[in-house]
């Protein structure tokens, strides 16, 4: 059954402590993405990959860092510089190649509390 | 960087009567992308928009890109309750952003029976 699997749904860490968020897809995507959804402000993209080994920066990079070693997995590090990390984070995939972007597939999306 | 802007926020309707919530772009896009996120639940993809000018229909949802393709819409007619959710446009950049898909905030689409 194909798609993108992000683990866990929810997810509780206290202040200071690193945490990393994970994301698998099987779909042969070579476009992964980050985003933070946070009330009344829709999704504001943390990082970008288009291909294994290369990502970018988006809107909100500052505390978050990403890999991209697979082409399948695109993890996400909520680090303690993060000042507000408490969000929901939803990862996305698209075939990624051409002159537009393609139809982007979200995982469940992870709850993130810090406490 | 690319700012992509959605009002309303808010819309509150009564079952039968239509809906329009409207995206515009701080810079040219090279495409647009229209999601519908269910209460609690993911975006789901509705359609893309590459044209300038272009309209496209999926029943009673009408989709337009903005000729300066800097701008769009999605009305709907005639709402009905499976119609609740939040609407979000995304932008597609072109250039060196290529790749880089920006949401707006969202239309938060309520209907009433």
């Amino acid at each position: 059954d194909g798609g993108i699997t992000q683990s866990p749904k929810y997810l509780f860490r206290k202040e200071g402590q690193n945490v990393t968020l994970s994301c698998e897809q099987n779909l042969n995507h070579d476009a992964m993405y980050w985003y933070r959804q946070d009330p009344g402000q829709g999704l504001r993209l943390i990082y970008y990959s288009q291909i294994v080994n290369d990502f970018q920066k988006g809107d909100i990079a500052e505390g978050y860092s990403v890999s991209r070693e697979k082409k399948e997995s695109f993890p996400l590090t909520v680090t303690s510089a993060q000042k507000n990390p408490t969000a929901f984070y939803l990862c996305a995939s698209s075939m990624g190649w051409g002159r537009w972007n393609t139809e982007a597939f979200f995982g469940q999306g992870t709850r993130l509390t810090v406490v | 960087g690319q700012q992509v802007m959605q009002i309303p926020q808010y819309q509150h309707v009564q079952e039968g009567e239509d809906f329009t919530t409207y995206c515009n772009s701080s810079t040219t896009l090279s495409n647009i992308q229209w999601y519908k996120q269910r209460p609690g639940g993911h975006p789901v993809f509705l359609i893309q928009l590459v044209k300038s000018g272009e309209v496209k229909k999926q029943k009673r949802l009408t989709f337009q890109f903005g000729e300066a393709k800097k701008n769009s819409s999605l009305h709907i007619t005639a709402t009905q309750t499976t119609d609740v959710g939040t609407y979000f446009c995304a932008g597609g950049a072109g250039g060196t952003s290529y790749g880089k898909l920006t949401f707006g905030q969202g239309t938060i689409l309520t209907v009433h029976p």
